[in-house]
């Protein structure tokens, strides 16, 4: 039920762009993004819920398709910061709950 | 802001010994969540509660139970440590509402030898 992240890894030169992908083959109930860096705790980023939905600031924003089974994370003009493991994080319905699941993880390298 | 308090931040333990990973939330969540994360692997879900003594299983179950006496405390014990148990655990927490992020705790690194 791992929802499917790539790439695995990307390196990026400050100031380019990424795009990080999320792909289910069942719909989803809801996307969540996460960035954790190395030696800390995943932090949250946002959540998207509803088919056709965009998210976020003009720096880092997500999309959620209308099938609800692929979100993807935009990281734009990227800065040293951005650098950690992202996290996509899916949600399905047992017994009223939410059981969120993640997938695998895509490790962004930014270099000066 | 929401505290998610993990007992330990590292712990060795022999295989074969039964083991508790404790973690606390001070934000009255009814849902939390213990994980486990390898290199390669991502965040994998062990087990969750929705509320008091009401747990699912997750992707991983095997080797682990739960517990979940008070609301504010969720366990993770595994019963016969294996060295394949060896990793870092990750305790979270989140309101009922589906619109709500986890808020997760430190880490546990165990290592089983």
């Amino acid at each position: 039920q791992q929802p499917v992240q790539s790439p695995q890894a990307v390196i990026l030169r400050e100031g380019e762009d990424a795009v990080i992908n999320c792909s289910s083959s069942k719909a989803l109930y809801s996307v969540h993004w996460y960035r954790q860096k190395h030696g800390e705790a995943p932090v949250f980023l946002m959540i998207l819920l509803k088919g056709g939905e965009q998210k976020g600031h003009e720096k880092i924003s997500a999309s959620f398709n209308e099938k609800k089974q692929q979100s993807s994370l935009y990281l734009t003009a990227s800065q040293l910061s951005y650098s950690g493991t992202y996290f996509c994080g899916t949600g399905y319905l047992i017994q009223g709950a939410q059981k969120l699941v993640f997938g695998q993880g895509t490790r962004l390298t930014i270099n000066p | 802001d929401v505290k998610v308090t993990q007992s330990s931040r590292y712990l060795v333990k022999r295989t074969g010994e039964k083991v508790f990973l404790e973690c606390v939330q001070d934000m009255d969540h009814e849902n939390m969540f213990w994980y486990r994360q390898d290199p390669g692997l991502g965040l994998r879900l062990i087990y969750f509660s929705y509320d008091v003594k009401m747990k699912e299983k997750g992707d991983i179950p095997e080797g682990y139970s739960v517990s979940r006496e008070k609301k504010e405390r969720f366990s993770l014990i595994l019963e016969s440590a294996s060295t394949n148990q060896t990793s870092m655990y990750l305790c979270a927490s989140r309101p009922f509402s589906y619109n709500s992020p986890l808020h997760f705790g430190n880490g546990t690194r165990l290592t089983v030898t």
